[in-house]
């Protein structure tokens, strides 16, 4: 009965490279949010996909970031050219319908990006 | 542009005691309110929920609150045991996927 998984768990880049977090939902949920969480702040909404579709990336910085989730496989979030902003924990919540309230998500354990 | 405040970052509590925790936000749109709670390593995992049209929601040692009209819930936790030691999170909606957070209160229990 495995959770939401997220790996790596502890990620270290330089900054100008890539970031590359995984997150595989809880088996049957085919719905995924990601969201950061800033030092001293609180968990802030990124973007939810479905299967090969992103439903709203409203959160989303508009540059160097992108998410998918495919037909197969875990969502993928992508920081390109990474700066020392970047650094905080990314957490990635799976559902099992979109019909959305929070209650219906669950959490992985979270992506602490340190960039340096 | 925070919607979420709690301004208590941390609580120490003696076993058997209650917990309040405070939560207040700016959005009136938020209708749909929600209490995680995070262990270290772990991620946030649901405690409690209430929707707007109610004021009070009970399950267990945990009851929630809200004051609409002040744009203020609370989570009160009685008795307060060890394993309640943990980070806890306000969270708020628009009856959506769309969860705006709090920075988190750390609760303390002390034996």
């Amino acid at each position: 009965n495995a959770g939401v998984m997220q790996n790596p768990r502890h990620l270290v880049r330089r900054r100008g490279q890539e970031a590359r977090l995984r997150c595989s939902p809880m088996k049957g949920h085919s719905h995924v949010y990601w969201y950061r969480q800033l030092p001293e702040e609180g968990l802030k909404f990124m973007v939810y996909l479905q299967k090969e579709n992103i439903i709203d990336e409203s959160g989303m910085p508009k540059e160097r970031f992108s998410a998918e989730f495919p037909k197969e496989g875990p969502s993928i979030l992508r920081i390109q050219q990474v700066v020392r902003g970047d650094s905080a924990a990314y957490f990635c919540a799976s559902s099992l319908g979109g019909s959305g309230v929070g209650d219906g998500q669950y959490f992985g354990p979270g992506t602490r990006l340190t960039v340096t | 542009d925070q919607q979420v405040k709690q301004n208590s970052p941390s609580l120490s509590v003696q076993e058997g005691r209650i917990s309040i925790l405070n939560c207040d936000y700016t959005n009136s749109m938020f209708d749909y309110f929600l209490w995680y709670k995070k262990y270290p390593a772990e991620g946030p995992t649901f405690l409690i929920s209430i929707s707007s049209i109610k004021d009070k929601n009970e399950d267990g040692r945990f009851t929630v609150f809200l004051n609409k009209s002040a744009k203020h819930l609370s989570l009160h936790i009685v008795p307060s045991q060890p394993g309640d030691s943990a980070v806890y999170f306000c969270a708020a909606s628009r009856n959506d996927y769309k969860l705006s957070f709090g920075a988190g209160t750390t609760v303390t229990v002390r034996a």
